[in-house]
């Protein structure tokens, strides 16, 4: 299977809290990320967990790790129509070149 | 501070044909990484360019090859282009330090068509 896998759809209404998940399948990954992408646009990394971490807040967003289970979430307080975009899971291992693996994208759309 | 740039924005080929990708790294970043997107996917990692020497490839065959100038700009060549090639590409760049985490900072990529 992949080694990183997300839900492909996510619809949420305007103001509403927007939790987006992850799994991943490296025990040994060292830090996992979350990234934006807007249409036409590239990658932009909203934020990223080292792996002896558990959670992390940056203003409206908080990433929540289980390691146990190999899981990672990202939740969006307050999600405004500006959030509507691709958002990928990425995971880097342990070697020295942090060169993420990225799951297939989940898809927000915010509606009013 | 100009971020990463790409050149072109899209590109129509057809299959068999040569084509070369170009992007200009952030200033001050010494590292440039270059990703395959295929439509619905993520980004799958090419190779990656350390002070003009290849420093890392993903599962990508030899018909993809890169080049790291000395203003750490860099190019990403696909020779004999097939269907499947079609994809965004993504160029990032990084300053590499070692030991610790350098976040990549992407360009807006290049569409490219393989008719």
């Amino acid at each position: 299977g992949e080694d990183v896998e997300q839900s492909l759809f996510l619809s949420v209404r305007e103001g509403d809290s927007s939790v987006i998940n992850c799994t991943y399948t490296d025990s040994s990954s060292t830090y996992l990320y979350w990234y934006k992408q807007e249409p036409g646009a590239g990658l932009q990394l909203l934020t990223y967990i080292f792996s002896n971490m558990d959670m992390k807040q940056d203003q409206r967003l908080t990433v929540l790790l289980n390691k146990k289970d190999k899981h990672l979430s990202l939740r969006i307080a307050d999600t405004q129509t500006g959030d509507s975009a691709i958002y990928f899971c990425a995971e880097t291992k342990p070697g020295g070149s942090y060169i993420p693996t990225f799951g297939r994208g989940t898809s927000l759309i915010v509606h009013p | 501070e100009t971020g990463v740039t790409q050149s072109p924005t899209h590109l129509i080929k057809t299959r068999g044909q040569q084509v070369t990708l170009r992007c200009s790294s952030q200033s001050g970043h010494n590292t440039v990484s270059w990703y395959q997107q295929a439509l619905g996917q993520g980004p799958q990692f090419i190779f990656q360019y350390y002070r003009e020497e290849e420093n890392g490839r993903g599962n990508f065959p030899p018909r993809f090859s890169g080049l790291q100038f000395p203003n750490y700009s860099s190019e990403l060549n696909v020779n004999a282009l097939e269907l499947d090639d079609s994809a965004l590409y993504l160029c990032a760049s990084s300053v590499k330090t070692s030991g610790s985490y350098n976040e990549q900072f992407f360009g807006p990529g290049t569409r490219l068509t393989v008719l």
